[in-house]
């Protein structure tokens, strides 16, 4: 059975330090991992994907992520944030089956 | 640019009701998903259907119906509103794209409805 966990419920950073969001997963198979970005009001936006190629995944809006199979863990980083990076950010775990599992969410804050 | 799209954005009406939301899209996937938001909380996983007249359901048991006659359109539907209804509904498709394998495709989500049931 697959799962995924965002560890952080809410995260708060000043602009201009780097961002890190945590996500660990389970799954029997290689899963595809994602991460979706929510801002208020509005609908997901895929920020970028792992799909078993370059373990270091680059996305929209300068973040990156890394995944490390002997940690299970997809974690969501961003060098310096920006005050338009404050949204709700999911990490979400497909296996070979195409069952699709969304995290909780991590609800990013930006302190000026 | 994805093309997907929910109308209405919002809604609000009366218990007892009856209420479809509909979801369309153009890129000519097979595959649909509702998913359900609380505030604050993780998206759910409710209806979804890997192509025409296959409807299934998710993770979260819901109230609501879907059908798939066509394979731009997936709309939901509520027999009778009630209160506990009051949630935003988002959908998503996917399918092949340019850089995509089988089975990697990534989700595509329209804007949602928020729906307030009174």
């Amino acid at each position: 059975a697959q799962s995924v966990t965002q560890l952080d419920s809410h995260v708060s950073v000043s602009e201009g330090t780097p961002v890190l969001l945590r996500c660990n997963y389970s799954s029997s198979y290689s899963p595809s991992l994602f991460w979706y970005v929510q801002h208020p009001n509005k609908g997901l936006q895929l920020l970028l994907k792992y799909t078993s190629a370059a373990t270091l995944v680059k996305g929209i809006n300068g973040f990156e992520a890394e995944f490390k199979k002997s940690e299970t863990s997809f974690h969501l980083t961003k060098p310096s944030a920006h005050m338009s990076d404050a949204a709700e950010y999911f990490c979400v775990v497909s296996d070979r089956d195409d069952k699709i599992i969304f995290g909780k969410g991590t609800r990013l804050h930006i302190l000026p | 640019e994805a093309d997907i799209y929910q109308t209405p954005r919002y809604l609000v009406i009366g218990t007892g009701k009856k209420i479809t939301l509909e979801c369309s899209q153009t890129m000519g996937h097979d595959k649909m998903y509702w998913y359900q938001q609380d505030p604050g909380m993780e998206l759910h996983l409710i209806h979804y259907s890997y192509g025409v007249n296959s409807t299934e359901k998710g993770d979260l048991s819901s109230e609501s119906t879907v059908s798939r006659i066509r394979t731009e359109h997936f709309p939901l539907t509520l027999e009778s509103a009630r209160p506990s209804h009051t949630s935003q509904y988002l959908c998503a498709s996917s399918g092949p794209g340019r850089e995509d394998k089988q089975g990697e495709y990534e989700q595509y989500f329209g804007p949602g409805t928020r729906l307030t049931v009174t």
